[in-house]
């Protein structure tokens, strides 16, 4: 099983369509969670933390389940800039950030 | 301004040739981190360092080395055994090594 796992997509929705990506993790005692953007032929760049009791940053939602192991973000009114690759990062113990493969969104007028 | 340098942008190499990659951080970050990233896929971990002079292999260190010798810089080496470095190289960094990573803009390895 893979440390970290995502689906990859592509996710083809329109404009103002809520979306939701799911990230499954295999090291239970993974403590940090993350969530990452990027765009085509760019580095990858922060978009959010996931807290244990969740965090919402404008349109972004982030929950962590750590029952299930997985993590989950949420995009509500999805606009085209939000046009992008999301990668889910799991802290996999012994401070190692391990990257799923990403989840690919298009967003289309 | 405080960051993550990675040089060179692109650089091409011939077969059989060694490079060495260039990753610099003025963040005062401990932990420091490879990725390579083939297109269309995610990151995959090379090597990572939580401390200076120590580092681990991460999921795909065949035929890369590393050195961390100073807290600030963490080259990597493509050695001539990797058999398809043709990638796109990422370095980053945190604080802790379970804080958020920054990233360089990366390096475009091709080799001709």
């Amino acid at each position: 099983r893979k440390e970290v796992e995502q689906d990859p997509g592509p996710f083809n929705v329109p404009e103002g369509a809520t979306v939701a990506f799911n990230c499954t993790y295999s090291n239970s005692a993974s403590q940090s969670f993350f969530w990452y953007r990027q765009d085509c032929r760019k580095e990858p760049k922060l978009l959010m933390s996931v807290y244990s009791s969740g965090n919402e940053d404008g349109r972004f939602t982030a929950q962590l389940n750590r029952a299930s192991q997985y993590i989950s973000l949420l995009i509500r009114d999805s606009k085209l800039s939000d046009s992008a690759t999301y990668l889910c990062v799991v802290e996999t113990g012994f401070q190692k950030l391990v990257f799923g493969t990403g989840t690919r969104l298009l967003v289309s007028p | 301004d405080g960051g993550i340098t990675q040089s060179p942008k692109y650089l091409f190499r011939k077969e059989g040739q060694n490079v060495t990659l260039s990753c610099e951080q003025n963040l005062n970050h401990d932990a420091m981190y490879w990725y390579r990233q083939d297109p269309g896929q995610g990151l995959r971990l090379i090597y990572y360092s939580q401390i200076v002079n120590d580092f681990q292999k991460g999921d795909i260190a065949e035929g890369y080395s590393v050195s961390r010798e100073k807290k600030e810089s963490f080259p990597l080496t493509v050695t001539s055994a990797q058999k398809n470095p043709t990638a796109f190289y990422l370095c980053a960094s945190s604080s802790r090594g379970q804080d958020e990573a920054f990233f360089g803009q990366g390096t475009r390895l091709t080799v001709v």
